[in-house]
């Protein structure tokens, strides 16, 4: 079965520090990668999504940034966190084609003082 | 541009009643929605999803139905119980790129 990781849990970083989020996919190939952002008592936005290797697309403008140097591995990143990019992160995989649901990984609480 | 929405932040039932919970989208073009659950501190769980060919689309106690004409859509659970406490999620895509578009959720909570 596929089952996918994401590290850390929870995270509080000083602004101005770098980032880096992971997460990993396991059973399954080729799949579509995502990276949303959840803000408190909202619904989930669209960062960034990949379709394979080296390919990355982002949806919003911001200061993060996403690479997936490995089939079933996804990337978030930041060189400087701002106070806003605190959230809720979380990784999801879907199969690359036709119509299907999301899976995601139980995110990342990252809180940036 | 395409929204999301949701009629109702939050919803109280009974354990043993049934539960609708509804979700408006704007976008004519979306072809493929899904409802997640999703319970504190975790990700969202896929429950239930339905193709814009069909108007309704039956699980385990859930049940999605597709009103396309208003754009609407319900997750209906039935004998509701207190694990299904939760926010729901809808969410719609269009085409096959497997962008989601979610609304802001809708809190559900079942009382014993």
């Amino acid at each position: 079965s596929q089952t996918i990781h994401q590290w850390p849990a929870t995270l509080v970083q000083p602004v101005g520090s770098p980032l880096s989020l992971e997460c990993t996919v396991e059973g399954t190939s080729n799949p579509n990668l995502y990276w949303y952002r959840q803000a408190a008592g909202r619904g989930l936005q669209l960062l960034f999504y990949s379709v394979g290797i080296g390919q990355i697309s982002s949806e919003v403008p911001q200061n993060l940034s996403a690479s997936r140097p490995q089939d079933r591995q996804f990337i978030l990143s930041s060189k400087k966190l701002l106070l806003s990019d605190s959230g809720f992160y979380l990784c999801a995989w879907s199969v690359l084609q036709g119509h299907s649901p999301l899976h995601f990984g139980n995110g990342t609480r990252l809180t940036v003082t | 541009g395409e929204s999301v929405g949701l009629h109702l932040p939050t919803l109280s039932v009974q354990e043993g009643d049934n539960s609708i919970i509804n979700c408006a989208y704007s976008n004519s073009a979306s072809d493929y929605f899904i409802w997640y659950k999703q319970e504190s501190g975790k990700g969202p769980q896929f429950i239930i999803d339905i193709r814009s060919n069909m108007d309704k689309r039956q699980g385990q106690r859930v049940t999605v139905l597709l009103n396309k004409t208003v754009k609407h859509l319900s997750l209906q659970i039935a004998a509701t119980q207190p694990g299904d406490s939760a926010v729901y999620f809808c969410a719609e895509n269009i085409g096959n790129a497997g962008k989601s578009t979610f609304g802001d959720g809708t809190t559900l909570t079942v009382k014993p």
